[in-house]
């Protein structure tokens, strides 16, 4: 199946400071792209979708100015958490599908842990 | 927006046994309606899927069935194993290849051996 690669794996970093998770879809292209954000032991929460060359869009009660998305090219899309806190600690996880409509092929995943 | 519901959120079976996993979705515009399964620390993997214009569908020890008049839709797993310990999440999306996936709230299934 496609494959789609996200790094880092993991990522500790201070309080107040910003970090970048990529996500690459390595054998398709991905118009769209999709970033979950899952806490321990929860469901996948939807935080936005990624639209290539375009503005993502944002579900409801998640702030576009700390979660900045971007999606500059068909294959790469990127979450940097801006001046992330310790409540932002999570599991990040990304996906894209290949065809309309087809199977959603996840990301490895980038564990946050802010201090 | 759509909306997804799972039950139960925990669920332990003597191996062998079958397993049966639930879901209701809110939107009838949804169609696509896949089941992962994670894990722990790792990525969602797809296990089966199913669409609106089919009632059920099989693969080995697995199976899901949907309902669409009711909304609801199901994950079977026949003759359980040890390896079959996991959290299974379902889904529902539309046509689209914007269609946003919904995630049900997760099943922890334990086999006990």
């Amino acid at each position: 199946g496609a494959v789609v690669s996200q790094h880092p794996s993991w990522v500790i970093c201070k309080s107040g400071t910003s970090v970048k998770i990529e996500c690459r879809s390595l054998d398709f292209q991905a118009t769209t792209m999709f970033w979950y954000r899952q806490f321990p032991k929860q469901s996948l929460m939807l935080m936005a979708t990624s639209n290539e060359g375009s503005k993502a869009t944002y579900e409801q009660g998640v702030e576009k100015d700390k979660f900045l998305i971007n999606h500059a090219s068909l294959t790469l899309s990127t979450l940097t958490v801006t001046s992330a806190h310790p409540e932002d600690s999570s599991f990040y996880i990304c996906s894209a599908s290949a065809l309309i409509g087809g199977e959603l092929f996840f990301g490895e995943g980038s564990r946050l842990t802010v201090l | 927006g759509e909306n997804v519901e799972q039950h139960p959120s925990t669920l332990s079976v003597q191996e062998g046994d079958s397993a049966v996993i639930k879901c209701t979705y809110s939107d009838s515009a949804s169609n696509y309606f896949p089941w992962y399964k994670q894990e722990l620390g790792k990525r969602p993997q797809l296990i089966i899927d199913i669409r609106s214009n089919v009632g059920e569908k099989k693969d080995q020890r697995i199976a899901v069935t949907l309902n669409k008049t009711a909304k609801h839709f199901s994950l079977h797993i026949t003759e359980t194993q040890p390896e079959d310990s996991a959290v299974y999440f379902c889904a529902a999306q539309g046509d689209s290849s914007a269609s946003k996936i919904i995630f049900g709230s997760g099943t922890r299934l334990s086999i006990r051996p």
